[in-house]
């Protein structure tokens, strides 16, 4: 059984860039979350996913906005980067029980 | 103010030894609280979860939570090197499977063999 995947696993763009994140849940989970790691820093809620639409949202500006197919998969689209868009992309899968979040390895984002 | 906090360490302690990682956090309406364990250049993994105040145990892993304090503590005993990683404490709301998990900074272990 397949867990979380995420793609691609490095990136690196230039500032006013855009970038697209996608990210498969684990088998069966039907709820995706997306987070946010500076290095040094814990996850940062981003948003999250349901029935392909946004349930819940973070503290992300609108240049952050993503999307969730009919399979459960999503993607994670940030425009205008910013340096300070450069950290670890995590996606999470769930269902049912928030405790029960399986992370994926994560996307390195790189902002120059 | 953050609405969790985690001593980031780094923390060193020599194989066998008792290790206690802690985050106290502010908002009353977690109910749900998490650790997971990242190992460098990974996502989080899930090692164990608590409702509301008690304690847990699994294999050398212990989770203890007070809501009276809004303090929680994760023990391992008899650490081993490959318990070597960063420790993040995550706490939610709800359980119903649409809440948020608000995360403290992480705190990095190393065993030392």
């Amino acid at each position: 059984d397949a867990g979380v995947t995420q793609s691609p696993t490095h990136l690196i763009k230039t500032r006013g860039q855009q970038v697209t994140l996608r990210c498969s849940p684990k088998s069966g989970h039907d709820t995706v979350s997306w987070y946010q790691q500076a290095l040094g820093q814990g996850p940062q809620f981003i948003f999250q996913y349901y029935e392909e639409e946004e349930r819940q949202r973070g503290n992300f500006p609108d240049r952050f906005s993503g999307h969730q197919f009919p399979n459960y998969s999503s993607e994670l689209n940030v425009n205008a980067l910013l340096l300070g868009d450069s950290a670890l992309y995590l996606c999470a899968s769930s269902q049912d029980r928030a405790y029960e979040q399986y992370f994926g390895p994560g996307t390195r984002l790189t902002v120059t | 103010q953050k609405e969790v906090e985690q001593d980031p360490g780094p923390l060193s302690v020599p194989e066998g030894a008792i290790v206690s990682l802690n985050c106290t956090y502010s908002n009353s309406a977690f109910q749900y609280f998490m650790w997971y364990r990242q190992y460098s250049r990974k996502g989080p993994e899930l090692l164990m979860y608590t409702y509301s105040s008690g304690n847990k145990e699994d294999g050398r892993f212990t989770a203890q939570v007070d809501k009276s304090s809004k303090y929680i503590s994760l023990f391992i005993r008899d650490s081993q090197p490959s318990d070597s990683a960063t420790y993040l404490c995550a706490m939610s709301g709800s359980n119903f499977g649409n809440e948020k998990l608000t995360f403290g900074t992480g705190t990095r272990l190393t065993i030392i063999p």
